[in-house]
């Protein structure tokens, strides 16, 4: 089975760019969740999707950031924008079937961010 | 809501020397507990999960975890580690019933395995 794919795996830009981070759920999923990892923060939820609908924004940090989930399939992050402190490992993660309430969470391996 | 604490940031350990990493949640309702391991450059993947019954839990790669009700507590342990065990964990814990079931995150142990 083909897992959650992200990309690009990396991304360097300057300030001011606008950043464009692509995600894949598991096919079947659900569930999609944009996390950030970061030394100083930990994992942190920014947003999550049930059935395409954003349902929680309330960990995006600024307005700069934004998310949509188009269809079942294909979801993206945009940073615009972009500011050194976003530099992070951003992860996508999708989640089984409702009524599986028990099943965790799948992550991709992850954009590593860095704005200069 | 339900959060996790992850005592130790860094645990260093020999080759072969077993180890324990802690986990303590609160939460006022009952929940589902989880362990992700993160290699280098890689996303999280699930170790291993406590949903109901027998308290001690058997993961993948001779992990294994203890549920304790009463000390809220979810520690995982590995009697021998190997060099390839050396990654970052993360406890995360969920409610069971009701709501979103969004699991919550520990802040990370950072695993460092010694030759």
């Amino acid at each position: 089975d083909a897992g959650v794919i992200q990309s690009p795996r990396h991304e360097v830009t300057e300030m001011g760019q606008e950043v464009t981070l692509r995600c894949k759920p598991i096919s079947g999923h659900d569930y999609l969740f944009w996390y950030r990892q970061t030394m100083m923060r930990g994992l942190e939820l920014l947003i999550y999707f049930n059935n395409n609908v954003p349902i929680d924004d309330s960990g995006m940090p600024e307005d700069r950031f934004s998310a949509k989930m188009p269809n079942a399939s294909f979801s993206t992050l945009k940073i615009q924008p972009s500011e050194p402190r976003d530099s992070a490992v951003y992860f996508c993660a999708s989640r089984g079937l409702r009524q599986e309430i028990n099943q965790p969470q799948h992550f991709g391996d992850g954009t590593r961010l860095s704005i200069l | 809501a339900q959060s996790v604490t992850q005592l130790d940031s860094q645990v260093p350990v020999f080759e072969e020397a077993p180890v324990e990493l802690r986990c303590n949640y609160s939460s006022s309702v009952s929940v589902y507990l989880f362990w992700y391991v993160q290699y280098p450059n890689q996303g999280l993947q699930l170790l291993l999960k406590y949903l109901s019954g027998s308290t001690l839990v058997k993961g993948i790669n001779g992990f294994e975890a203890e549920f304790n009700k009463s000390q809220t507590s979810f520690h995982l342990r590995k009697p021998s580690v190997h060099i390839s065990d050396t990654a970052e964990y993360f406890c995360a814990v969920r409610k069971a019933s009701g709501g979103s079931y969004i699991p919550t995150f520990g802040r990370g142990t950072s695993l460092i395995v010694h030759p």
